[in-house]
């Protein structure tokens, strides 16, 4: 399966600051991404999907000036979190998908908002 | 909205001892399912898919089994070991999306 990097894999930021996220297909060309949040010990939910060459598609709910999405390259897509609050404190996770209809996560990202 | 659901939220079992995780599913235009394993401060990884046109399949020491009929889904961990313990979730696509709409999740708690 696809190979998955995400970069940073923690970020501590102050209220108010914004934080870029990377998630990088090292082994796969990927004109499609996918970005999730996780909130402790709740499931994963879709925040937006990320497309290479034009603008994300975000889920219902999901603030897409808040958050801002990238999809730079065919193996590279970004998240970032505009003027973060404590809310937005969460675990961040990308997917790629693979040849069939399977998605491959990257590590995820743990972004702290003091 | 459709969701993808779990009937028991921690599972725990002694090692060496087979487990089975349950999920229900509610969408029956779903066409696809995935199990996923995750483990704490790690992504999800993935173990193994299903098809909607089969009805069990098997890989090394897990196996997936797919009941359409009362939209049910079950992973079956032989031999389960301390390695096991995760949460694991299910997760089901429909045909024409490419979303991924997970379940709860269940803990698996593998005890010596």
């Amino acid at each position: 399966g696809a190979v998955v990097s995400q970069h940073p894999s923690w970020v501590i930021c102050k209220s108010g600051t914004s934080v870029k996220i990377e998630c990088r297909s090292l082994d796969f060309q990927a004109t499609t991404m996918f970005w999730y949040r996780q909130f402790p010990k709740q499931s994963l939910m879709l925040m937006a999907t990320s497309n290479e060459g034009s603008k994300a598609t975000y889920e219902q709910g999901v603030e897409k000036d808040k958050f801002l999405i990238n999809h730079a390259s065919l193996t590279l897509s970004t998240l970032t979190v505009t003027s973060a609050h404590p809310e937005d404190s969460s675990f961040y996770i990308c997917s790629v998908p693979g040849d069939t209809d399977t998605q491959y996560f990257g590590p995820g990202t743990r972004l702290t908002v003091l | 909205g459709e969701s993808v659901g779990l009937h028991l939220p921690t599972l725990s079992v002694q090692e060496g001892d087979n487990s089975i995780i349950n999920c229900a599913y509610s969408n029956s235009a779903s066409d696809y399912f995935i199990w996923y394993k995750q483990e704490s401060g790690k992504g999800p990884q993935f173990i193994i898919d299903i098809r909607s046109n089969m009805d069990k399949r098997q890989g090394q020491r897990v196996t997936v089994l797919l009941n359409k009929t009362v939209k049910h889904l079950s992973l079956q961990i032989a031999a389960t070991q301390p390695g096991d313990s995760a949460v694991y979730f299910c997760a089901e696509k429909s045909g024409g999306y490419n979303k991924l709409i997970f379940g709860a999740g269940t803990r698996l708690a593998v005890h010596p």
